[in-house]
């Protein structure tokens, strides 16, 4: 199985605060690497698929980079509903696999 | 706009088999479009992917469950589940019915049900 790691684990951050969670890979999963955000008591929703492919209706200040084996999701200016879980996900090779999640919450 | 409800038991016993229903609306499991997956979170922990359904009948399972579960489609209800056997207190979690939106293989998980708890407890 490709094991996914998380860091940080969790950050403080402002209103308006740029903010970067990388996600990396086991072993090269190209750019096969989905976002997702989850809030507490919710489902999570698909924020990028292909580590850098935004999905309809995700707000621009949303990105993502990377490929190979590192990847990031980068927020900018930080908004009140973008504290919550973020998780990546890779989707190279069965079973697919998530990272452990980063919170974000506010400092 | 797809909507997915998850419907099941909330407590499961030791030993014994979970079924749970998840009820598809605003798009067609049958549409060779999507595949369609259930996903779980144990409280407070991470997500862990048990499998998909393709419409054809074609199933994609986590290797940590195959020898435990069956997801199967019924295309005249327009719904799919899941049956987990030999279930532990280790398989206490939000269990979360999910479409995969075939996209080149990156297949995002697009859209998900808010998911039901299923606490395994005698």
């Amino acid at each position: 199985d490709i094991q996914m790691t998380q860091s940080p684990s969790s950050l403080s951050a402002s209103l308006g605060d740029r903010v970067t969670i990388t996600c990396r890979a086991s072993q090269s999963i190209s750019n096969y690497l989905n976002w997702y955000q989850q809030k507490p008591g919710k489902a999570p929703k698909v924020l990028i698929y292909a580590a850098s492919s935004f999905e309809s209706g995700v707000p621009s200040r949303f990105t993502g980079s990377g490929s190979g084996t590192d990847f990031t999701l980068t927020i900018r200016g930080l908004q009140p509903e973008d504290f919550a879980t973020y998780y990546c996900q890779q989707s190279y090779s069965s079973p697919f696999t998530f990272g452990p999640g980063t919170t974000v919450d506010i400092k | 706009q797809v909507q997915l409800q998850e419907s099941g038991p909330g407590l499961v016993k030791p030993s014994q088999t979970l079924s749970l229903t998840c009820n598809v609306s605003g798009d067609s499991i049958s549409s060779g479009d999507d595949y369609w997956s259930w996903i779980r979170q144990p409280p407070g922990k991470g997500l862990e992917w048990i499998g998909y359904i393709y419409y054809t009948g074609s199933t994609f399972y986590n290797p940590a469950f195959k020898s435990r579960v069956t997801i199967s489609p019924d295309t005249s209800k327009n719904q799919f589940s899941l049956k987990l056997t030999s279930m532990t207190a280790t398989d206490t979690a939000v269990y979360y019915c999910v479409r995969v939106r075939i996209e080149r293989g990156y297949d995002p998980f697009d859209f998900w049900g808010p998911g039901i708890l299923v606490t395994v407890s005698s």
